[in-house]
């Protein structure tokens, strides 16, 4: 099992530029999650997808859409990059309800100019 | 005030000592506790999950959990260079979502 992957891991954005970060989990796990982590303010979350066909905001939503593309993948869309998007991306996965660990992905490292 | 508070170090344990990492949250009603362990430059690795109150050990890892005092810590035993990282606590909200602190940076020296 791969676990969770995330492409790409490296990319540079200008400002206005759109793209589309994917995760993908071959785990079976119900629910997945973005994160973000920028230095001094530890992980926060984006968005989650508590199982297929739904998504919910998390703490820091804005800027940013999300689709549960099936159980397996779940893309996050940055519409029109902001350098104060400049961040370390992380997708998480969770097997169920009444599980609550989450396991991570690599990563993918934005940076906006 | 944060809901889970960490600080964030850095703690220096010289090698074969007990490293003590310690964590707040604010949500009495939290059941699910975690550490998370994040090297430099990589995603962040499970490796503690408590549930009681009480001690949970794990090989050189023991967290300790105590509901009333809303505190979570994690010891490490026999502190090796490796164990040089950045820990994470994590504390679930609600049935589907974790909240985390901002890590502690842990360096070991030989």
């Amino acid at each position: 099992n791969a676990g969770v992957t995330q492409t790409p891991k490296f990319q540079v954005l200008k400002t206005g530029q759109s793209m589309t970060l994917q995760c993908a989990q071959d785990m079976n796990h119900n629910s997945m999650y973005w994160y973000r982590q920028d230095p001094g303010m530890g992980l926060r979350l984006i968005y989650y997808s508590a199982s297929e066909g739904t998504t919910d905001k998390g703490e820091v939503p804005n800027g940013y859409n999300v689709s549960r593309l099936n159980k397996r993948e779940f893309s996050l869309r940055l519409e029109s990059a902001a350098p104060s998007q400049t961040s370390v991306y992380f997708c998480a996965s969770r097997p169920r309800l009444g599980y609550n660990e989450q396991f991570f992905g690599p990563g993918t490292r934005l940076t906006v100019l | 005030q944060k809901e889970v508070e960490q600080n964030s170090g850095p703690l220096s344990v010289p090698e074969g000592a007990i490293a003590s990492l310690n964590c707040t949250y604010s949500d009495r009603v939290s059941q699910s506790f975690f550490w998370y362990r994040q090297y430099s430059g990589k995603s962040p690795e499970l490796i503690m999950s408590i549930y009681s109150n009480g001690d949970k050990e794990d090989g050189r890892f023991t967290a300790q959990l105590n509901k009333a005092s809303q505190y979570v810590s994690l010891l490490i035993r026999d502190s090796q260079p490796s164990d040089s990282a950045t820990y994470l606590c994590a504390v679930n909200q609600g049935a589907q979502k974790l909240v985390f602190g901002q890590g502690t940076r842990l360096t070991i020296n030989p």
